[in-house]
């Protein structure tokens, strides 16, 4: 029973390349959220996706920066032309409905833009 | 974006020694969880609190969420070096796009030392 499967892990990217993150939600689960990670920052919340629907992408900035959950595969978190500041640990987490209970994250992403 | 406040930031402690941590806010949740989380891994949920003034054990853990929902702490019984990560608290509100927005506060960072 595998929970939520996030890849790559690691990911270094040059100034201006595209960033893939992909994640697989746990089985059972349609919710997908995805965060970012900064040091003394905490988790920021960017998007909440249901599959083929993007629910709330309120936190996610509007430039360079997509999410998808396609009917079939995992969600993607796509940031294009990548920036030093976009460096960060990226989670992606499930559930199984929208009551909030828990998610249940995976491992990360760990982006390093050079 | 509800804040929520934790503290301490940092805590160091050697094993045997009983420690509790708090996570405070100005706003109302609906449900108030806490996650620990290790180097280089996502967060793992600990506990979900739903009702103002409930108390939840998980072994050496005692988690209250206030009665007016908008506190809550976690409190250690003899720590052991095992207990050592980040702790997180994410208090979940109802928003009228998503259902249910998750914020984190920044953490707690507990190291316990034999």
């Amino acid at each position: 029973n595998a929970g939520v499967m996030q890849n790559p892990r690691h990911l270094v990217r040059r100034r201006g390349q595209e960033a893939r993150l992909r994640c697989s939600p746990m089985k059972g689960h349609s919710h997908v959220y995805w965060y970012r990670q900064l040091p003394e920052e905490g988790l920021k919340f960017m998007v909440y996706l249901q599959k083929e629907n993007i629910i709330d992408e309120s936190g996610m900035p509007k430039e360079r920066f997509s999410a998808e959950f396609p009917k079939e595969g995992p969600s993607i978190l796509r940031i294009q032309q990548v920036v030093r500041g976009d460096s960060a640990a990226y989670f992606c987490a499930s559930s199984p409905t929208t009551e909030n209970y828990g998610y249940t994250f995976g491992s990360g992403t760990r982006l390093t833009v050079v | 974006t509800q804040l929520l406040e934790q503290s301490p930031q940092f805590l160091s402690i050697q094993e045997g020694e009983n420690l509790t941590v708090y996570c405070n806010s100005s706003s109302v949740f609906s449900s108030l969880q806490w996650y620990r989380q290790e180097p280089g891994e996502g967060p793992v949920l600990l506990v979900t609190v739903v009702t103002g003034g409930e108390v939840k054990k998980l072994k050496r853990l005692t988690f209250q969420f206030g009665d007016a929902r908008k506190d809550s702490s976690l409190h250690i019984t003899a720590a052991q070096p095992g207990d050592t990560g980040l702790y997180l608290c994410a208090g979940a509100s109802r928003n009228s796009n998503s259902g249910y927005a998750l914020n984190f506060g920044k953490g707690t960072s507990l190291l316990v030392t034999p």
